[in-house]
């Protein structure tokens, strides 16, 4: 199984500041990853797939970046509703997801 | 537009089956995607259950590989999950999402999600 790994679990920045979020998979999984939004209540978003590509409705404040075993999601400029978790998911094997980085704004 | 919505019961006891089904609208399940099953206990993770084809190809987490069974209905435009013997780990929201046009890749979109309390 492919394990990740996500940092920092927790997050606390200011609106208009720029987050970055780590991800680290156990084994390389070439470009085979998406990350994922989810506000409280509510299902998670897809926001990227194959490690960089933004899926329909996103703002282009969200990127992603990385290959291998290193990814990255950044939010260039924080909004208050991106107050959520952000998961990495890989799947290149058998789908697994990371446990999770929580931004505080 | 796409839309997901998961039903089924809210409570089942411990060494039951577990049945949901997930109602697909805006798009037929026929038409080149594969549809899965994403479950999240409360406050914890995503953990992906399996992923299913409108010709009943199936692709299942290994780890829940010999309790899960997935099927489809393309006459109700529809898609359903067992899951066997259940504990009150498998307690969760049950997610269902369109998954890709390969199979097990990434999931967009996905329905409100059910939670499933299993207690007796």
């Amino acid at each position: 199984e492919i394990v990740l790994t996500q940092s920092p679990g927790t997050l606390s920045l200011s609106p208009g500041e720029r987050a970055t979020l780590s991800c680290r998979a156990s084994q390389s999984i070439s470009n085979k990853l998406a990350w994922y939004q989810q506000n409280p209540g509510q299902p998670p978003r897809l926001l990227i797939y194959d490690t960089s590509r933004r899926a329909t409705g996103i703002p282009d404040r969200f990127s992603g970046g990385g290959s291998g075993t290193d990814f990255t999601l950044t939010i260039s400029r924080l909004e208050p509703e991106d107050l959520a978790v952000y998961y990495c998911q890989q799947y290149f094997g058998s789908i697994t997801f990371g446990p999770g980085t929580k931004v505080d704004i | 537009q796409v839309q997901l919505q998961e039903s089924g019961p809210g409570l089942v006891k411990p060494s039951d089956t577990l049945s949901l089904t997930c109602v697909v609208s805006g798009w037929s399940i026929t038409n080149g995607y594969y549809w899965g099953w994403i479950r999240q206990p409360p406050g914890k993770g995503l953990e992906w259950i399996g992923s299913v084809y409108h010709s009943g190809k199936t692709y299942y987490n290994p780890s829940l590989k010999s309790r899960v069974t997935m099927s489809v209905d393309t006459s109700k435009n529809q898609i359903s999950l067992k899951l066997s013997s259940v504990s009150a780990a498998d307690t969760a929201v049950y997610y269902c999402a369109r998954d890709s046009v390969v199979p097990a890749e990434y999931f967009y979109p996905w329905g409100q999600g059910t939670l499933v309390t299993v207690s007796s």
